[in-house]
Parts: C-alpha cells; structure tokens; sequence
C-alpha cells in the first residue's frame, strides 16, 4: 500500500500567486482530512471530507482557501491570491471509518515569499 | 470546547531508559485517544490508540495508560532508542462527528 500521497513535496512562490497541493488518499478509505501545521499554532484541521462531500470547513482560515474532492482518489486545496503567512506544511490524511485513526502523508512545505 | 494537550513541550532522556509522556483531555466523553509520532521532514504516524472502556493497552514496546479520573493519559516507551526521536501527540475526538483534536507535542530527544 502506498500509503497518503500528497504533491507536490516542496512548494516556494510569490506572494499573490495561486498555490493548489493535491492528495490521494488511501484506497478504499471515505473520510479525508487537510491539515495545516506551524511552529506558532501546531496542527489544525482546515476542513474534511466524507464520501466525498464537505462536511466541516470551519477551519479553513478565510476565501483564499478552498478545498474540492471530485472523486474518492483525488482532492485539492487551492490558496489564491497566496499570502507569506500561508507558509507552512500541509498535511492531508485519510481513514476509514472517519472519526478515529487517521493515517498522514508526508506533507507539502509551502514557503511564500 | 474540547481540548487536548501535552504537559510537557519537550523531554530529554537517557537511551535505554524508559520514556513517559503524558496528555491531558477535557472531553469527559470522549471514547477514544490515539497517540501518533511524528519525526523530521514526515508526517505524524499512528502508534497506538485506546478506548475508554480499557485502562491500559500495550503495543510492541508501547504502553498506554488512560486514567479517566483526572483525565489524563500517558505513554510509555520502553527501553528509548535512538529511533524513538520525534515530536509525539495525542489526538482525541472533538464532539463532532469525525473530527479529531491534536495536543500541542511533546519533543523527545535521546541523550547518547
């Protein structure tokens, strides 16, 4: 199994550019999960999908951010226009049943200049 | 609202001494609690878990204690190896469905 696939692995750009990470979940789990951590706030959760649908977004930290899942092998999270705090890693994880373990991937570092 | 939280950010011990983080929750409803170990540049990865029916679950080298009383749970590691270097967290649910809530950390160093 190859585990939560996220890309890219590494992620520099300019303030005001559009920045969009990608995540394949594991295969046959239902629930997905995006993930920012930093040194100051530590892990939080943005937002998280079951089956595909949005269900609790109240961590996304304003409209810059959006997430999407079109199919149950892929998901995005878009930050436009992209801001120097944004700089962090950005961890998706997916699970089976949702509420319980949850396994990671290795992360986007996001570095915007 | 719900919180879970490490007592210490950062622990220093002996290779071949044993390692006990500790975490505390607010949640007395909470069912669950998962530990997970996240070392440099990866992200974090599951190590054990325990319900709040049990007081005490064991893995390979692992030990989880829940004491519902206080609300407070540890982890143990036996015999600290190098290897065991890395930032540990408890997670435990939130209340809502699915969501789970991420203590600070605790960063264990092992001293040669």
């Amino acid at each position: 199994d190859a585990g939560v696939i996220q890309s890219p692995r590494h992620e520099v750009t300019e303030m005001g550019q559009e920045v969009t990470l990608r995540c394949k979940p594991i295969s046959g789990h239902n629930s997905l999960f995006w993930y920012r951590q930093t040194m100051m706030r530590g892990l939080e959760l943005l937002i998280y999908f079951n089956n595909n649908v949005p269900i609790d977004d109240s961590g996304m930290p304003e409209d810059r951010f959006s997430a999407k899942m079109p199919n149950a092998s892929f998901s995005t999270l878009k930050i436009q226009p992209s801001e120097p705090r944004d700089s962090a890693v950005y961890f998706c994880a997916s699970s089976l049943t949702g509420g319980e373990t949850q396994y990671f991937g290795p992360g986007t570092r996001l570095l915007v200049l | 609202g719900e919180s879970v939280g490490l007592h210490l950010p950062t622990l220093s011990v002996q290779e071949g001494d044993n390692s006990i983080i500790n975490c505390a929750y607010s949640n007395s409803a909470s069912d669950y609690f998962i530990w997970y170990k996240q070392e440099s540049g990866k992200g974090p990865q599951f190590i054990i878990d325990i319900r709040s029916n049990m007081d005490k679950r064991q893995g390979q080298r692992v030990t989880v204690l829940l004491n519902k009383t206080v609300k407070h749970l540890s982890l143990q590691i036996a015999a600290t190896q190098p290897g065991d270097s890395a930032v540990y967290f408890c997670a435990g649910p939130s209340g809502s469905a699915s969501k789970i809530i991420f203590g600070s950390g605790t960063r264990l160093s092992i001293r040669p």
